[in-house]
């Protein structure tokens, strides 16, 4: 198995520009997560969705984030207007739904804003 | 709502020498315990998981971890350190209600190997 599939895997973008970050979980699992994380914060979560169903978005910092998942096999986190503070890894993470299921995380997207 | 301490921010070893990194938890009921690993530039790894039965579990890479019930900890360890363990380990901690699989982190060990 390939794994979770984040792309791009650095992004540098100007403050005010739309960032899309995408993710392909693992086939199969049916949770996926969104986390950030930062020097200051470490890793927070950010999202979950069960069966592409948004379960818990209260870690979403404010309006400018959105998450998306339209199918098992994709999912974007989009921040718009984008803002220097946003700067931070960007994680996915499956899991098989279960009690205790250990999650997969991704390679991480690097974002930059300047 | 459940929470995990990592009290050591940096811990430095010696390579060969042995390890313990420490980690408590709080959560009213058994918990779902993981260590995870994260080398520069990359992802998550899991080590190992505790979830029921024998408290000591072994995982990946040489490592085992014990769950001790008494003292709300779940402390990693290793007999003999290798310098690609250098690398930052974080616990987290699972609740036990089926439909919500979040986890909580701590704020991880940054570990050092010196030869």
């Amino acid at each position: 198995d390939a794994g979770v599939i984040q792309s791009p895997r650095h992004e540098v973008t100007e403050m005010g520009q739309e960032v899309t970050l995408r993710c392909k979980p693992i086939s199969g699992h049916n949770s996926l997560f969104w986390y950030r994380q930062t020097m200051m914060r470490g890793l927070e979560l950010l999202i979950y969705f069960n069966n592409n169903v948004p379960i818990d978005d209260s870690g979403m910092p404010e309006d400018r984030f959105s998450a998306k998942m339209p199918n098992a096999s994709f999912s974007t986190l989009k921040i718009q207007p984008s803002e220097p503070r946003d700067s931070a890894v960007y994680f996915c993470a499956s899991s098989l739904r279960d009690r205790g299921s250990e999650q997969y995380f991704g390679p991480g997207t690097r974002l930059t804003v300047t | 709502a459940q929470s995990v301490t990592q009290p050591d921010i940096h811990i430095t070893v010696s390579e060969g020498a042995s390890l313990e990194l420490r980690c408590n938890y709080s959560y009213g009921a058994t918990p779902y315990l993981f260590w995870y690993v994260q080398s520069p530039g990359q992802g998550l790894q899991l080590l190992l998981k505790y979830f029921s039965g024998d408290t000591l579990v072994q995982g990946i890479k040489g490592f085992e971890a014990e769950f001790k019930r008494s003292q709300s900890s779940f402390n990693l360890r290793k007999p003999s350190v290798h310098w690609s363990d250098a690398a930052e380990y974080f616990c987290a901690v699972g609740i036990s209600n089926f439909g919500n699989e979040k986890l909580t982190f701590g704020t991880g060990t940054r570990l050092t190997i010196i030869p």
